[in-house]
């Protein structure tokens, strides 16, 4: 099966540094990247998802960049904003159904 | 965005009785939802998929008997954890995937404490 592994497991910037958190992924038939933020005691949001068709896809200070050869994939933040703190999860699929996820990123933005 | 709702957000049951957590999605048909569960500072470990209509299929290692899965409409899917412990107190979220196929979103979790 899929196996997703991301780095790393905790991130520190200052506000307004950029954040940049790293995935790979085991299966070359995935073609559906998704991530997630999740809030303390909340369900994950989706923040931004990318297909394998797509290098690269940008909301505002949100980007995500897939490397299908390398079958690796990054989310960048850019201008951090303390509210940006959470942890992040990356998670791989075929199609758009079960969804394996990475073990996530603590992010830690601090003013 | 697509809304999906769990209810309740928090319970607390004593050990040995069931307890059943509701996932709905608001503004879509969900053809298929997913339940997870979380423990602290863990990723989310999928239990099983639920299709409405037919049985869950259930991941490796989880009970099925323990974690019953009703799926009976296209906006309602249902977690009922039967005879609690306290080894059972867990977040739980679920998720939907519309009928077209498309991004799968997420419910707000449901905090469970066996005592």
């Amino acid at each position: 099966g899929e196996n997703v592994e991301q780095h790393p497991s905790t991130l520190s910037v200052q506000e307004g540094d950029s954040a940049v958190i790293k995935c790979t992924y085991s299966d070359s038939a995935s073609n559906y990247f998704p991530w997630y933020k999740q809030e303390l005691g909340k369900g994950p949001q989706l923040i931004i998802d990318i297909r394998s068709n797509v290098g690269e896809k940008k909301d505002q200070r949100i980007a995500v960049t897939l490397n299908k050869t390398a079958k690796h994939f990054s989310l960048h933040i850019t201008e951090t904003q303390p509210e940006d703190s959470a942890v992040y999860f990356c998670a791989a699929s075929m199609g758009y159904s079960t969804l394996t996820f990475g073990k996530g990123t603590m992010l830690l933005v601090s003013p | 965005g697509a809304v999906v709702s769990q209810h309740p957000s928090r319970v607390i049951c004593k050990s040995g009785t069931s307890v059943k957590i509701e996932c709905r999605s608001l503004d879509f048909q969900a053809t298929t939802m997913f339940w997870y569960r979380q423990f602290p500072k863990q990723s989310l470990m999928l239990m099983a998929t639920s299709n409405e209509g037919s049985k869950a299929t259930y991941e490796q290692g989880v009970e099925k008997d323990k974690f019953l899965i009703n799926h009976a409409s296209l906006t309602l899917s249902t977690l009922t954890v039967t005879s609690a412990h306290p080894e059972d107190s867990s977040f739980y979220i679920c998720s939907a995937e519309g009928t077209g196929g498309n991004t799968i979103y997420f419910g707000e979790g449901s905090w469970l404490t066996v005592v």
